[in-house]
């Protein structure tokens, strides 16, 4: 089950830069996209989210952009900080269902 | 701020073993789930519940897989006879409304089955 994709498992990013982590989903039903922030050995937590009728949705140093043509989705982080380093799940649900289908993560690295 | 718990932390069992996995979900929140993810793979939506009834599971959550809220905080994952194949870390969710909205995390209990 591919529905949603994250072509990058990883990244690294100077601090003070901007991070961009991307992922596509196939499923023109979902409505309803969520970015989750993990460390090992812990629950994911919850960054931001995006409902399908808006196509940007921001809070502080997190923007998520939403391009429902390209079924795209991308979180933009700015300014990083080592903090950030850690892996991060793009997750989308539709409105028929509340099960939220996750891509493969991407870990992020914030160098100092 | 409310958070989702989940106990055991780390539970260690025997092929063949009944376990249960123990979730206290937000407290005002209605609609629970619970997912798993194999060291390496994706995060897997494993069921769905919400007044005391599964609304979806998925194909991994066969009959050795049962849920149950047997009171007004506890929600529980049984694994009836466990497999080497369920070895994996299981996270507990919840939302107040369901459809369209965040899910909220538990902390996971690592499981491997020996």
């Amino acid at each position: 089950d591919q529905q949603v994709k994250q072509n990058s498992p990883s990244l690294s990013v100077q601090e003070g830069r901007i991070s961009i982590l991307n992922c596509d989903y196939t499923n023109s039903m979902f409505d309803y996209f969520l970015w989750y922030k993990k460390y090992p050995a812990e629950g994911p937590t919850f960054l931001i989210s995006i409902s399908s009728i808006k196509d940007k949705n921001e809070d502080g140093r997190f923007t998520v952009f939403l391009n429902k043509s390209a079924k795209h989705l991308s979180l933009h982080i700015v300014p990083s900080q080592p903090g950030d380093s850690a892996v991060y799940f793009c997750a989308a649900s539709d409105s028929n269902t509340g099960k939220l289908i996750f891509g493969q993560g991407t870990t992020l690295q914030v160098k100092p | 701020e409310p958070e989702v718990t989940q106990t055991p932390s780390h539970q260690v069992t025997q092929m063949g073993q009944e376990v249960i996995l123990r979730c206290v979900p937000i407290s005002n929140h209605l609609y629970f789930y619970w997912y798993r993810q194999i060291l390496g793979q994706k995060v897997e939506f494993l069921v769905s519940f919400y007044n005391n009834e599964i609304s979806e599971k998925s194909e991994i959550f066969d009959d050795q897989f049962s849920v149950e809220r047997p009171d007004g905080s506890n929600f529980t994952l049984k694994i009836r006879s466990t497999k080497l194949e369920d070895s994996a870390m299981y996270f507990c969710a919840s939302t107040i409304q369901g459809r369209g909205e965040t899910q909220y995390f538990g902390p996971g209990t690592r499981l491997l089955v020996l």
